[in-house]
């Protein structure tokens, strides 16, 4: 069974460039989470989406994030302008419904703002 | 919001020892609690997914249990080896986020020959 599927797997941008992030969950795999993980920390909520309806998304930083999952699969996490905060690793994750078993972790996407 | 603790944040121990990681949290009205590793510069991987009416499960050397109503989970190695060396997250669901896992900070495991 095909994993989360993450691209690209490192990107290094200036201050106030833009950059998206692109996943595919597990198929079948009805909810879909965005995470950032900052080094030396836990990964922190940024977005998340049961199909294509978003559940959560009280910690994204809407000024700057967005995020959509257009036709419930695929998802893509865009960030600009970039500050040098941003800087973290970027993880989706997939799970079969809210709730209801385990998270499934692809690679991560590493972010470096200069 | 839920909150997650880890401790020890780090522990290093010789190849053969039993150790025991800790992780509480607050709110003790949770589906799921899930043990992850993760490599570094990797994703993370699930250990152990204990569901709330389940008391513990096991996976090979690694034991994880669940106490809700003190809001504590350990996860237990046994035998340790060298390839055990990682960081340990224990992430709890929170009702608050549609149930998504909130993570604490790990454990950063070395295990020396």
């Amino acid at each position: 069974e095909a994993g989360v599927a993450q691209s690209p797997r490192y990107k290094i941008i200036e201050k106030r460039q833009s950059v998206a992030f692109w996943c595919n969950p597990i198929s079948g795999h009805a909810t879909l989470y965005w995470y950032q993980q900052i080094l030396g920390q836990g990964p922190k909520l940024l977005i998340q989406f049961q199909n294509n309806g978003v559940v959560d998304d009280s910690q994204l930083p809407k000024d700057r994030f967005s995020a959509e999952r257009l036709k419930g699969v695929d998802s893509t996490l865009k960030i600009q302008p970039a500050k040098l905060e941003d800087s973290a690793v970027y993880l989706c994750a997939s799970s079969f419904g809210q709730n209801t078993g385990e998270l499934f972790f692809g690679e991560g996407s590493r972010l470096t703002v200069l | 919001k839920q909150e997650v603790t880890q401790i020890p944040a780090a522990l290093s121990v010789p190849e053969g020892e039993n150790l025991v990681l800790n992780c509480s949290f607050t709110d003790s009205a949770i589906y799921n609690l899930q043990w992850f590793r993760q490599d570094p510069g990797k994703g993370l991987t699930s250990l152990l997914l204990i569901q709330s009416s389940q008391r513990e499960q096991t996976s090979g050397r690694l034991n994880a249990s669940l106490d809700k109503s003190s809001g504590r989970s350990t996860l237990y190695i046994a035998a340790s080896q060298p390839g055990d060396s990682a960081t340990y997250l224990c992430a709890v669901d929170d009702s608050n986020s549609g149930y998504a896992l909130n993570f604490g900070k790990g454990t950063s495991l070395l295990v020396t020959p």
